[in-house]
Parts: structure tokens; C-alpha cells; sequence
């Protein structure tokens, strides 16, 4: 069973900070996806990583893959309130099967 | 409007009352998949269909079953439902192809009583 693990659960920080949210997983992979989630909303996409050395941008949100780790990074640059949501990893383990991270809650104060 | 759609979005129901959740997609996707969202467990995916008749088990598939008789539909059934299986469900769905991403739909909340 693949296993995936997202670090920081919870994270608050201030508008204009940078930070970083850590996937980690247990088999190999090189297919990751993230996703943000408003609360009380569904999922949406946010990039689709396809293989080691991988790195997408949007706005303040860059994701990178390091496949040989088994790690995926979101880098958060100059956070603002927008980017308040909880985000989640995923693995595509066979292009069928899909493990989650836990999520990690983040709240971005003025 | 590209979407997926769920039908209820909310449900109470007792204890071994069978039930169906709906889903529907109409960006002719192949592949459609179940998850189940609990607190600090993330999603955890049920049951996923590659297409018409093809289905499998996910990670959680005791006490479900679906089908896919149509492209555009996936029922989830509880037959027996429990009290454990309370939770936020969400139905997805994704083009054929490596790496695609998933569409998902706006979620259907269940309690079990």
C-alpha cells in the first residue's frame, strides 16, 4: 500500500511570508497532483507533475518533483488571505489508483 | 458547463437502509473513481471504473458497491449502510491518458444514524 504523507498538518503565517509544504511518499511514482480545497467546497486542481525534476508555477504556488526522494514540494511565495485552503497531494500509483495526503491546512493572517 | 454532479448533496439516513449516491460527468471521461473524505485522513478512494462494465476496488471498497452501466454515470450503493461510514463523499473523473487530472464533483455529505 502506498502511503503519503503530507507535513505540515496545520500552518498559519503571516501575509508576505514564503513557505513550504512537504509531500512525502512511500512507493515510486513519477505522477503527483496537487489540490486545493476551500473549506466546504470540492477539490481543484492545482498542477499535475509527471516526472523527477518536475517544477510548475501559478501565481504565488510553485510545485516541484524529486522522484528519486519521493518528495513534492508547494512552495507558497508572498502569501496572501486568497491562498487561505487546504491542500492536498495525491500519487497516482497505476493511473488508476490514487492515495491522498493527510492535507495541510493553511491559513494566511494579515 | 463541464461538470460532475452528485445527487443528494446531503443525506440522513438509519442504519441498514440501502442507499444510492449519483454522479454524473459530462466531459465524456472515461475514467470515474469514488473517494471518501474523514478528518485527518485525506481522501481515500473506494471504488474507480476505467470505463463501461470495467470497474475496481480502491483502497476502501468494504461495505460499497458501484456500477457503470452508462459513460456518463457511476452510482455509489451502500446496501447496508453503518454508522462508520459517515462521512463527505466525492465522485471524480478524468480523461483517458497519463497524467490527466481529476474533475471532481461538489462532494455529498452522509450521516448515518
Amino acid at each position: 500500500e502506498l502511503k503519503v504523507e503530507q507535513n505540515p498538518l496545520f500552518l498559519s503565517m503571516q501575509e508576505g511570508k514564503n513557505y513550504t509544504i512537504y509531500c512525502n511518499y512511500s512507493t515510486t511514482s513519477d505522477r503527483l497532483y496537487w489540490y486545493r480545497q476551500d473549506p466546504g467546497k470540492s477539490l481543484e486542481s492545482l498542477f499535475v507533475l509527471l516526472s523527477n525534476g518536475a517544477v510548475k508555477q501559478e501565481g504565488r504556488l510553485m510545485a516541484s518533483l524529486d522522484t528519486k526522494a519521493r518528495l513534492s514540494t508547494l512552495h507558497i511565495t508572498a502569501a496572501v488571505h486568497d491562498l487561505s485552503a487546504t491542500y492536498f497531494c495525491a500519487v497516482d500509483l497505476t493511473g488508476n489508483q490514487f492515495y491522498f495526503g493527510t492535507g495541510t491546512s493553511l491559513t494566511v493572517i494579515p | 458547463e463541464a461538470q460532475v454532479t452528485q445527487n443528494p448533496r446531503y443525506l440522513i439516513t438509519v442504519t441498514g437502509k440501502k442507499l444510492t449516491v449519483t454522479c454524473s460527468q459530462n466531459m465524456n471521461h472515461e475514467y470515474m473513481s469514488w473517494y471518501r473524505q474523514d478528518p485527518g485522513l485525506g481522501l481515500r478512494q473506494i471504488y474507480y471504473s476505467m470505463n463501461v462494465e470495467v470497474t475496481d476496488k480502491g483502497d476502501v471498497p468494504e461495505g460499497y458497491k458501484v456500477s457503470r452501466k452508462e459513460k456518463r454515470n457511476f452510482p455509489l450503493i451502500l446496501e447496508s449502510p453503518s454508522p462508520n461510514q459517515t462521512s463527505l463523499y466525492f465522485c471524480a473523473s478524468r480523461p483517458f491518458g497519463r497524467g490527466e487530472t481529476q474533475y471532481f464533483g461538489p462532494g455529498t455529505r452522509l450521516l448515518v444514524l
